[in-house]
C-alpha cells in the first residue's frame, strides 16, 4: 500500500463548479499535513497547510479526518488558474523533515 | 527576497558520470532538502540536511550523496549515472524552528537527463 494516495484523475472541471480532492495515508503517526500545487514541468508550491480543525484560505478549504486518516481539498467557484496538479504531502516525525507525496491529481478547467 | 535557487537548470550526462547538482535556500532558513521527481510521480525525499548534518536519509543508492555549506547551500552528487536517474531534482527549505509547521519551499529544480 502507498503511504499516500490520491486518485490520479484527471478532473475535467467547468469554470466556476466545485471540486473535491481526497487523499488518505498509511502512517497513523503523521503529524503534518499540506497540499502543494505543481503545473507542468515546474516545481511544488505550497497552496497551504491542513490543520486538525481545517482551515479556510479564499476559495479553497482543507479538512483533515485523523481517524479515518484522510485529507480533503475543496476548491470552491473553480478559475481557469487553477488548473494544475494537486499533492497531498504528509510528514512523519522521525526527527528529519522528509515530505512523503502522492502522485497527485490533475486537474483542467474547461472555459 | 530570492526564493530557493538552484543550478543548472538543465545537464544532460552519459551514463557512468557523475553529477553535482547545487542549491541555495531561501535567506535564513537552514534546512535543506531534496528530492526526486521523475514524470508521472511525486517527488521522492532523497536527503535532509540541517546545520550542516544529515538529518535523513531516503531509499536511495550510496551513489547518491550530499552535503550542506556553512553558508547553508547545499550540493546532491550524484555518481555512475544511471538511465533511471533521468528526473527532475527538486531543492527544498525550511526554517527551523518556525510558527508554521514544517512548511517547505521549492526552487525550480534542475532537470536531469541521462543518455
Amino acid at each position: 500500500r502507498k503511504e499516500v494516495e490520491q486518485d490520479p484523475g484527471p478532473f475535467n472541471v467547468p469554470e466556476g463548479a466545485t471540486v473535491a480532492f481526497n487523499c488518505t495515508y498509511s502512517n497513523s503517526a503523521s503529524q503534518s499535513f499540506f497540499w502543494y500545487r505543481q503545473d507542468c514541468r515546474k516545481e511544488p508550491k505550497l497552496l497551504m497547510s491542513v490543520y486538525s480543525s481545517g482551515n479556510e484560505d479564499g476559495r479553497f478549504t482543507a479538512q483533515l479526518n485523523r481517524a479515518s486518516q484522510y485529507i480533503s481539498l475543496l476548491i470552491r467557484d473553480s478559475k481557469l488558474s487553477d488548473s494544475a496538479t494537486y499533492l497531498c504531502v504528509v510528514r512523519v516525525n522521525f526527527g528529519n523533515e522528509k515530505l512523503t507525496f502522492g502522485t497527485g491529481t490533475r486537474l483542467t478547467i474547461i472555459p | 527576497d530570492a526564493g530557493v535557487t538552484q543550478s543548472p537548470t538543465h545537464l544532460i550526462k552519459t551514463r557512468g558520470q557523475h553529477v553535482t547538482l547545487r542549491c541555495s535556500p531561501i535567506s535564513g532558513h537552514k534546512s535543506v532538502s531534496w528530492y526526486q521527481q521523475v514524470l508521472g510521480q511525486g517527488p521522492q525525499f532523497i536527503f535532509q540536511y540541517y546545520e550542516k548534518e544529515e538529518r535523513g536519509r531516503g531509499n536511495f543508492p550510496d551513489r547518491f550523496s550530499a552535503r550542506q555549506f556553512p553558508n547553508y547551500s547545499s550540493e546532491l552528487n550524484v555518481n555512475a549515472l544511471l538511465l533511471g536517474d533521468s528526473a527532475l531534482y527538486l531543492c527544498a527549505s525550511s526554517l527551523i524552528p518556525s510558527g508554521r509547521p514544517y512548511e517547505q519551499y521549492f526552487g525550480p529544480g534542475t532537470r536531469l537527463t541521462v543518455t
